[in-house]
């Protein structure tokens, strides 16, 4: 079946270090991929997506390039803030799906100042 | 644009006792999602529904779990007789019309805490 493994958390960083949050999927089909992001006692908001190969999905510094050779959609900013502390959920859905989500097991970041 | 809102915000209550989660989607949102998150289970699918229809509930646990959506504007998900092992994070989710333009989004409510005691 289709899924998303992502990187074991959780990821603590220092303000202005660089992140990488590595996500990889195996799906039947051709996925939409997404970034979610979630703040403390909040719910899931949608931080980036891309629909095709070689897409590149960038929000509020954060970029993520569908590869399919790779089958992976690596969540990267270069230089995080405080504010960045939440956990982040990779997640596919496939065309002509009945648009259900498939998500990662969320990666927690802190980052300190 | 008001998002999804799900009522309450945090529930306690003692197990046995009857759980009714509330959900008001997107206007004009086809689809709608129950989610529910724990620490250990992370995020799960529960239910969703299109057009009001449910469209595959095998995400439900168990019987004690119903959810219905009686109008476009509206859903609830019901557990009864609640357990402690129910307590969690329970989202919904909405997202709009047309199933292969599958590059639109869910947008998440902010989701009822539910403590069984």
């Amino acid at each position: 079946g289709d899924s998303v493994t992502q990187m074991e958390g959780p990821v603590t960083l220092s303000e202005e270090a660089f992140l990488t949050i590595n996500c990889t999927y195996t799906a039947t089909g051709y996925p939409s991929l997404f970034w979610y992001v979630q703040y403390p006692g909040e719910g899931l908001q949608l931080l980036l997506k891309a629909t095709k190969a070689d897409d590149k999905g960038s929000n509020k510094g954060f970029e993520a390039t569908y590869r399919k050779e790779t089958t992976s959609f690596h969540l990267e900013k270069g230089s995080v803030q405080v504010s960045d502390s939440a956990v982040y959920f990779c997640a596919l859905t496939l065309s002509g799906s009945a648009r259900q989500l498939t998500f990662g097991s969320g990666t927690q970041l802190t980052v300190l100042p | 644009d008001a998002g999804v809102i799900q009522s309450p915000r945090h529930e306690v209550t003692e197990m046995g006792q009857e759980v009714t989660l509330r959900c008001k989607p997107i206007s004009g949102h086809d689809y709608l999602f129950w989610y529910r998150q724990t620490m250990m289970r992370g995020l799960e699918l529960l239910i969703y529904f299109n057009n009001n229809v449910p469209i595959d509930d095998s995400g439900m646990p168990e019987d004690r779990f119903s959810a219905k959506m009686p109008n476009a504007s509206f859903s609830t998900l019901k557990i009864q007789p609640s357990e402690p092992r129910d307590s969690a994070v329970y989202f919904c989710a909405s997202s709009p019309a047309a199933a292969f333009y599958s590059n639109q989004p869910q947008h998440f409510g902010d989701g009822t805490r539910l403590s069984i005691l």
